[in-house]
């Protein structure tokens, strides 16, 4: 079974402008969710996606934003950038049935913001 | 308020001796909770949930509602431990994840 990947892994953007980060989850997977990690904040919720709906939002100002596709895929977009998005964005993707569940993480993609 | 705690930044052990990382929660509801670990230069992992009462890798873990903990134990801790581990509270759906700050096991020979 092919793991979650990201793209791109890494990432330099200047202050003011936009980015687009893409997750494709486990095969079968219907949920997707992505996470901030920085040395300050540790792991913060970002949002998650199930079905093309988003299901839950953290605590993030309206310039991250995100979105999935029919196949599961999703992106996250953050917009005019600031110094404080320098961060790795994790997604996860996830099943759960009965009492089975599953989740597994991406490698993340560094974003660094000059 | 929805919080999880690791008090400590970092735990030292010896090889074979026991192994304890704390987790306490604060949550209104009825918690799930699941522990991650993360090894040098590899994926967050997801180790166990509460739920399933599963020992993984040697590693068991029991919710306590009454002092709302979910402590991570380990009777002999091996080199191989060594890692970060991250506590988290299901904040109301399954991906809706509220981690600790984690704790960074170092297991010495």
């Amino acid at each position: 079974k092919a793991g979650v990947t990201q793209t791109p892994r890494y990432l330099i953007k200047t202050r003011g402008q936009q980015v687009t980060l893409s997750c494709s989850p486990i095969s079968g997977h219907r949920s997707v969710s992505w996470y901030q990690q920085t040395p300050g904040q540790g792991l913060q919720f970002l949002f998650e996606y199930f079905s093309e709906t988003q299901r839950n939002k953290g605590n993030f100002p309206g310039r991250f934003s995100g979105r999935q596709f029919s196949n599961s895929r999703s992106e996250m977009n953050v917009s005019t950038l600031e110094l404080g998005d320098s961060a790795l964005y994790l997604c996860a993707s996830s099943f759960g049935s009965g009492g089975h569940y599953e989740q597994y993480f991406g490698p993340g993609t560094r974003l660094t913001v000059t | 308020a929805q919080r999880v705690t690791q008090p400590e930044k970092l735990l030292s052990v010896f090889k074979g001796a026991p192994v304890e990382l704390k987790c306490n929660y604060s949550y209104s509801g009825s918690p799930e909770l699941f522990w991650y670990v993360q090894y040098s230069r590899q994926r967050l992992q997801l180790l166990l949930r509460h739920i399933s009462r599963e020992s993984i890798k040697g590693f068991t873990a029991d919710l306590n509602k009454g002092e709302t903990s979910f402590h991570l134990k380990k009777p002999f801790a091996q080199e191989e431990d060594s890692a970060m581990y991250y506590c988290a509270l299901n904040g109301g759906s399954q991906g809706n994840l509220i981690f600790g700050k984690g704790t960074k096991l170092s297991v010495k020979p």
